[in-house]
């Protein structure tokens, strides 16, 4: 199993410009978050995806949008990045109900300028 | 507004020490407390975990001490190995099935341990 895997694993973008990060499970998992992390800040929410076909917004939505594709699939996308959004983000997944562990990905860092 | 606070921001240990990271966490509605481990350029990955009706949970090395009416909760490492260097962050949630396992994190502490 590869667990959690996301791309690309880094990028650079101009401030106006979109991307979208990809992230992937393969563990079966219910929920689905995504998470940025940034120096003294720990890893703060941005959205998550309780289940299939269903996602809400976490501690930090402003600037993001997100699409929980399939079972597996839950992506974030940058509509018009700005320097505030260079970051390290994470996907997690986990079953949602029961265990509570998350499951990490390895991140992307992406710097914009 | 942060609800989990986590000190000190960074502890360097000598080898065979003891590290001890402490949180302190807002909402008396919590009732899972996670500590996760962090290696550079990886994700973090669940080390320990607790639930408030314990007051201590041991797992080889590392252990969490959980005080209830002090709303606060601490990592121990025993005899703490250059091996263990990196981040650690402590979470908290709501161990209940409409919280979807959302997790609250601490600021993070990096930890050094010298050989």
């Amino acid at each position: 199993n590869a667990g959690v895997t996301q791309t690309p694993k880094f990028q650079v973008l101009k401030t106006g410009q979109s991307m979208t990060l990809q992230c992937a499970q393969d563990m079966n998992h219910n929920s689905m978050y995504w998470y940025r992390q940034d120096p003294g800040m720990g890893l703060r929410l941005i959205y998550y995806s309780a289940s299939e076909g269903t996602t809400d917004k976490g501690e930090v939505p402003n600037g993001y949008n997100v699409s929980r594709l399939n079972k597996r699939e839950f992506s974030l996308r940058l509509e018009s990045a700005a320097p505030s959004q260079t970051s390290v983000y994470f996907c997690a997944s986990s079953t949602g109900t029961g265990s509570y562990e998350q499951y990490f990905g390895p991140g992307t860092r992406l710097t914009v300028t | 507004q942060q609800q989990v606070k986590q000190s000190p921001q960074s502890l360097i240990v000598q080898k065979g020490g003891i590290s001890i990271i402490n949180c302190a966490y807002e909402n008396t509605a919590f009732d899972y407390f996670p500590w996760y481990q962090q290696f550079p350029g990886k994700g973090p990955a669940l080390l320990i975990a607790i639930r408030p009706d314990v007051s201590e949970k041991k797992e080889g090395r590392f252990t969490i001490s959980f005080n209830k009416s002090a709303k606060q909760f601490s990592l121990h490492i025993m005899d703490s190995q250059p091996g263990d260097s990196a981040t650690y962050f402590c979470a908290a949630s709501f161990a209940r099935r409409t919280s979807y396992g959302k997790l609250t994190f601490g600021q993070g502490t990096i930890l050094t341990v010298h050989p």
